[in-house]
């Protein structure tokens, strides 16, 4: 069964920090893919970035930057100077192939940028 | 704004009640699928259509059922409400059913008194 695992539950930060939130996933296919999912205070889930399993290239998107590493089967994510506008909770997720592509959320770190 | 409305964002009922949640997705896609989110369970697949019919099931209760109408919107039925179906329910779309992003929308909170 897959399974996905955020240890941090909360991080706090001072404004231009840097900070990384952890992602460690389980899976019997070979084939997957992982997401990363912000969700405000507003409550909405904003997506961030997907990956496939046959991609392990690093990724960057302005401050944000995402690492995958499949022998340690960890995706983790850095927040470079972050802002307090980063305040929010994050979710990684997988999805397998096959007949249910459903996505398996983490519990999500949440975390606050003081300023 | 991902595109998905849901709707409404705001539900009070009482306990034993029914209601509908309704979802219209991004155009153009063709996948829906509906989450529960609580503080317990966290976030929790529910259910997923694809283009009119049932692709896939999780731990989706006997009391709460779903469909994807032809026009593609797609309608949660939640019924004899208890107090622990309070929660977020999200709905996401996608295009397609394997590995694509799903779009959320804002979630409809369900407030059982």
């Amino acid at each position: 069964a897959q399974k996905v695992t955020q240890a941090q539950t909360e991080i706090s930060v001072v404004e231009k920090e840097d900070v990384t939130l952890d992602c460690v996933y389980e899976t019997r296919d070979t084939t997957y893919y992982l997401f990363w999912y912000k969700q405000p205070p507003s409550g909405e889930l904003v997506f961030l970035i997907r990956r496939n399993s046959f991609d392990e290239q690093n990724e960057i998107s302005g401050r944000y930057s995402w690492n995958f590493q499949k022998s340690t089967s960890s995706f983790n994510f850095t927040i470079t100077a972050s802002q307090v506008v980063d305040s929010a909770v994050y979710f990684c997720a997988l999805s397998e192939t096959g007949a249910n592509s459903k996505l398996t959320f983490g519990k999500g770190i949440t975390l606050s940028v003081r300023p | 704004d991902s595109g998905v409305t849901q709707t409404p964002k705001h539900l009070i009922t009482a306990t034993g009640q029914r209601v509908t949640l309704r979802c219209s997705p991004r155009s153009g896609d063709l996948s829906v699928y509906w989450y529960q989110q609580s503080l317990d369970q966290g976030l929790q697949f529910l259910i997923q259509y694809y283009n009119g019919e049932e692709r896939a099931k999780g731990n989706i209760l006997e009391r709460f059922s779903a469909q994807q109408f032809p026009d593609l919107h797609s309608e949660l039925n939640l019924s004899s409400l208890e107090l622990g179906d309070s929660a977020l329910y999200f709905c996401a779309s996608s295009v397609g059913y394997q590995g694509q992003p799903q779009h959320f929308g804002d979630g409809t909170r369900l407030s059982i008194l």
